[in-house]
Formats: C-alpha cells, sequence, structure tokens
C-alpha cells in the first residue's frame, strides 16, 4: 500500500510569488490534514479535510493560505503572496478513521527568499 | 504552559538499555496519544498509539498513559544505535469536537555503542 506522498519535495520562491503544495492521501483515507514545522518548532496543524469539506481550519495562519480538496481526493495547499515567515516544512498526514492514526507524508520544505 | 511538553534532550543511553521517554499535557480531556519517531530531515514515523490508563507493548516499544497525571511515556527496550532519532509525543484534545494532532517539540535520543 502506497503511503502519503507530497509534491515537489522542495520549493526554493522569491518573496511575493505564489507555491502550490500537492498532498495525494493513502488511498481511502477520507481524513487528510495539513501541519507544517517552521524555523525548528513543534509541528503545528493548519487544517483537516473530510472528504472535500474542511472540517477545521483554526489552524491556517492568514488568508494567504488556500487549501482545496476536490474530488475528496488529493489536496492543494496555495501560498499566495509568500512571505519570509511561510519558510519551514509542509506535511500532509492521512487517517482512515476520523479519531484515528494519522499518517505523514514526507513533506514539503518551502524556502521563501 | 505548552499543550505538551517533553524534555528535548538529547537523551543518551548505552546499546542494549532501556531508553525512557517523557511526555505531559495540558488538556484533560485528550484522548487518543501518539508517539512519532523523526530521523533528521524525513517525515515523523507513527511507532505507538494508545488510547486507554496502562501499558500498550509492541516488540521493543512499550507506552504507558496515566490520564489523571496527564502523563504519556515510551519505553524503549534493548536500543539500538538505529533508534537514535526525535521522539515526537503527540496527543488529540478532541477539543470542541475538532480532530487535530498537538505535538510537543520532541526528545532527542543518542544511543551510543
Amino acid at each position: 500500500e502506497a503511503g502519503v506522498t507530497q509534491f515537489p519535495s522542495h520549493s526554493v520562491i522569491e518573496k511575493g510569488q505564489t507555491v502550490t503544495l500537492r498532498c495525494d492521501p493513502i488511498s481511502g483515507h477520507d481524513n487528510l490534514y495539513w501541519y507544517r514545522r517552521v524555523m525548528g518548532k513543534e509541528i503545528k496543524f493548519l487544517l483537516h479535510f473530510v472528504k472535500e469539506s474542511k472540517q477545521d481550519e483554526s489552524g491556517m495562519p492568514n488568508n494567504r493560505f488556500l487549501a482545496e480538496r476536490t474530488g475528496g481526493t488529493y489536496s492543494t495547499l496555495k501560498v499566495q503572496p509568500a512571505e519570509l515567515e511561510d519558510s519551514g516544512v509542509y506535511f500532509c498526514a492521512s487517517s482512515q478513521e476520523e479519531w484515528g492514526e494519522q499518517f505523514f507524508g514526507p513533506g514539503t520544505r518551502l524556502t521563501v527568499l | 504552559q505548552k499543550e505538551v511538553e517533553q524534555n528535548s534532550g538529547p537523551l543518551s543511553v548505552p546499546e542494549g538499555a532501556i531508553a525512557s521517554l517523557n511526555c505531559t499535557y495540558s488538556d484533560r480531556g485528550s484522548q487518543s496519544f501518539f508517539w512519532y519517531r523523526q530521523y533528521s530531515g524525513k517525515s515523523p514515523e507513527l511507532i505507538m498509539s494508545i488510547y486507554s490508563n496502562g501499558d500498550k507493548e509492541d516488540g521493543r516499544f512499550t507506552a504507558q498513559l496515566n490520564k489523571a497525571s496527564q502523563y504519556v511515556s515510551l519505553l524503549i527496550r534493548d536500543s539500538q544505535p538505529s533508534d537514535s532519532a526525535t521522539y515526537l509525543c503527540a496527543v488529540n484534545p478532541f477539543s470542541g469536537g475538532y480532530n487535530k494532532l498537538i505535538f510537543g517539540a520532541g526528545t532527542r535520543l543518542a544511543v551510543h555503542p
């Protein structure tokens, strides 16, 4: 069974540009989560999808971040326009059950210059 | 007070010894608890989940949960150099009916031959 995959693995962009991160959850997992780790701090929750619906987006830092999950399969996280403080590693995770174990993807390392 | 607290380490143990990793959490209503292992530059890998008070064993790993003391621990028996990594404690607080993981900063474990 394939795990959670994320693309790209690294992205380097200039401040003010737009970046779109993609996550493909484990097949059959309705629950998809986005997390990020910035500047060596703890991993922080961003949002949670159940199928195509946003269940909780309380962790999204501001309206420069937009997450979508059309069709309830893969998800994208767009940052527009990117700021320096958005640099970090963005992780995607998925779970089969809503309160169950979450399995993480390899992450996307975003560097904003 | 942080929601999930761990000693940052490093915790240094000799090969073959028992490594004991500890975690405390602040939300008394938390229901599920997870231990992830993270090698440098890699994604968090789920190694244990625990939902009820007491011990849960899986191979060389034992998770211990005490909800009254708001404390969860991970024991690694017969530690190997390959166990050297950062161990992340994660708690699902279930607050407001929302489903997300709150991570500690992690404890770095170093197993020396």
